[in-house]
């Protein structure tokens, strides 16, 4: 079955610092890959979204480029703020189903 | 505005009692989830719906039941709680990519339930 993995389950940064948070997946359908931020006590909100091979997805400061050679989406900021600080979930798309299967998630923490 | 809505927000409950927590939503999605979230396990998916009537089994749905009485709403059902179904629980609607405009599920505000 679908399969995303986020390497880091904890990342801890000061302010001002760039920040990159890995995901990688495994599909044998078309990949549709999404970002999804959640902050403490609330739903998950989306963040990016990408279908495209090699088009950069961008919003909110925060960008992410689809490869499906090497089936990752990585989500970078060139600078973090204290308001990022949030737990990020990378998500893989069944493009049939609209089944959503998530990584564990990366907790991003920014220090003043 | 496209919007999710679960209740309870808040439910506790008791061992072997029947817990239904609903969802409902106003945006016209085909699809429907429902996930629960645990510390160190992300969102699973429990069960999903295509459209009303139809329920099919995501990967965690032992110990609940899933309910499609019509587009706009979805329950999950515990018949016998456990303590070990204590979590957070989301509700989400979307369509499938290719199928609509909204190619990500919207997520609902969560209910938090705990089983004693």
């Amino acid at each position: 079955g679908d399969s995303v993995t986020q390497t880091e389950g904890l990342v801890t940064l000061t302010k001002g610092l760039p920040v990159m948070l890995n995901c990688t997946y495994q599909t044998t359908y078309s990949p549709f890959l999404f970002w999804y931020v959640q902050h403490l006590n609330e739903a998950p909100k989306l963040l990016l979204k990408s279908s495209t091979d090699n088009k950069r997805t961008e919003h909110q400061g925060f960008y992410a480029t689809l490869h499906k050679s090497s089936s990752s989406f990585h989500l970078q900021k060139s600078s973090v703020q204290l308001s990022d600080s949030a737990l990020y979930f990378c998500a893989l798309s069944e493009t049939n189903t609209g089944k959503l299967t998530f990584g564990d998630g990366t907790v991003l923490t920014v220090k003043p | 505005e496209a919007a999710v809505t679960q209740s309870p927000r808040n439910k506790v409950a008791v061992t072997g009692g029947k817990v239904t927590l609903s969802c409902n939503q106003t945006n016209n999605h085909n699809n429907m989830y429902w996930y629960r979230q645990d510390t160190g396990h992300g969102l699973r998916l429990i069960h999903y719906s295509y459209g009303a009537g139809s329920t099919e089994k995501g990967d965690i749905p032992d110990g609940y039941k899933a309910s499609r009485p019509s587009q706009e709403n979805f329950s999950l059902i515990l018949e016998l709680a456990t303590p070990s179904q204590t979590s957070v629980y989301f509700c989400a609607s979307g369509d499938a990519p290719g199928q609509g405009d909204n190619q990500a599920p919207l997520f609902g505000e969560g209910t938090r339930l705990s089983v004693l």
